[in-house]
C-alpha cells in the first residue's frame, strides 16, 4: 500500500486564520480524498482531490472555506481558511492505488482553533 | 444512500478473550469492505480488506467476515491484548465514485 506523509501533525491557531495541510504519498495513485473527524466523531468526507481540476466537495463543504489542490499525482493540500473554533477536528488525507489494495491514511492534522 | 453501523460502540475486556465486533451496511452493492484502526489523535491504520467476491480475510490474530447479502461484517479478534487497545472503523467502498463510507466505531479496551 502507498505510504502517506502528512503534515503538520498538530497546529493551534487563532480565529480568523488559515491554516494549509500537506499530503505526499510515496507513489502515484489515482485518488486522494480529505476527511474531517470531530471529536468523538467518525468520518465524514470533505471532498475528492482531483489531479489538474477543481475538487468535488460533499454537501456541506464548499470551496471557499476547504480549498484544496492536487498539481500531481502524489501530492495535496487542504487549506481550512477563515477557521473558527467549530473547524476543531483532525483532518484527515487518504489514498487509493487501486481497489486491490485498499485505502491508505495520513497519520491525520490536530487542529485546535482559539 | 450507503449508511455503516458498528455495534457495540465501545467494549471493555480482560487481557486474553477473543472478541467479536460487527458492522452492518445498508446498501449491499458495495465494492469492498475494510477495516480500520486508530489511535487515541493518530491516523487509520488499515487492517484488513475484503472484496465483494470474498467471505473472509485473515492477518495474524485478525479475522474478518463479510456477507454481503445481508449486510454484514464481523471483525474476530483472538487472545485480545492491551496493545489491541484502539477504536476500529468499518469502511465500505461504494460502487459509485470510490468514496468510503464509515461506521462510527468500536472503542474497545483490553485490561491486562
Amino acid at each position: 500500500s502507498a505510504v502517506i506523509s502528512q503534515k503538520p501533525s498538530r497546529d493551534i491557531c487563532q480565529r480568523g486564520t488559515s491554516l494549509t495541510i500537506q499530503c505526499q504519498v510515496d507513489s502515484q495513485v489515482t485518488m486522494m480524498f480529505w476527511y474531517r473527524q470531530q471529536p468523538g466523531q467518525s468520518l465524514t468526507l470533505i471532498a475528492t482531490a482531483n489531479q489538474g481540476s477543481e475538487a468535488t466537495y460533499e454537501s456541506g463543504f464548499v470551496i471557499d472555506k476547504f480549498p484544496i489542490s492536487r498539481p500531481n499525482l502524489t501530492f495535496s493540500t487542504l487549506t481550512v481558511s477563515n477557521m473558527s473554533p467549530e473547524d476543531s477536528s483532525i483532518y484527515l488525507c487518504s489514498a487509493l492505488r487501486d481497489t486491490r489494495r485498499g485505502y491508505t491514511f495520513g497519520s491525520g492534522t490536530r487542529l485546535t482553533v482559539v | 444512500k450507503q449508511e455503516v453501523t458498528q455495534i457495540p460502540a465501545a467494549l471493555s475486556v480482560p487481557e486474553g478473550e477473543n472478541l467479536v465486533l460487527n458492522c452492518s451496511f445498508t446498501d449491499s452493492a458495495i465494492y469492498n469492505l475494510q477495516w480500520f484502526r486508530q489511535d487515541p489523535g493518530k491516523g487509520l491504520t488499515s487492517l484488513l480488506l475484503i472484496q465483494s467476491s470474498q467471505r473472509e480475510q485473515t492477518s495474524g490474530r485478525l479475522n474478518a467476515s463479510l456477507d454481503k447479502s445481508s449486510g454484514r461484517s464481523t471483525l474476530y479478534i483472538a487472545a485480545s491484548q492491551p496493545g489491541d487497545s484502539a477504536t476500529y472503523l468499518c469502511a465500505v467502498n461504494n460502487n459509485a465514485g470510490n468514496m468510503l463510507t464509515f461506521g462510527g466505531g468500536t472503542r474497545l479496551m483490553v485490561k491486562p
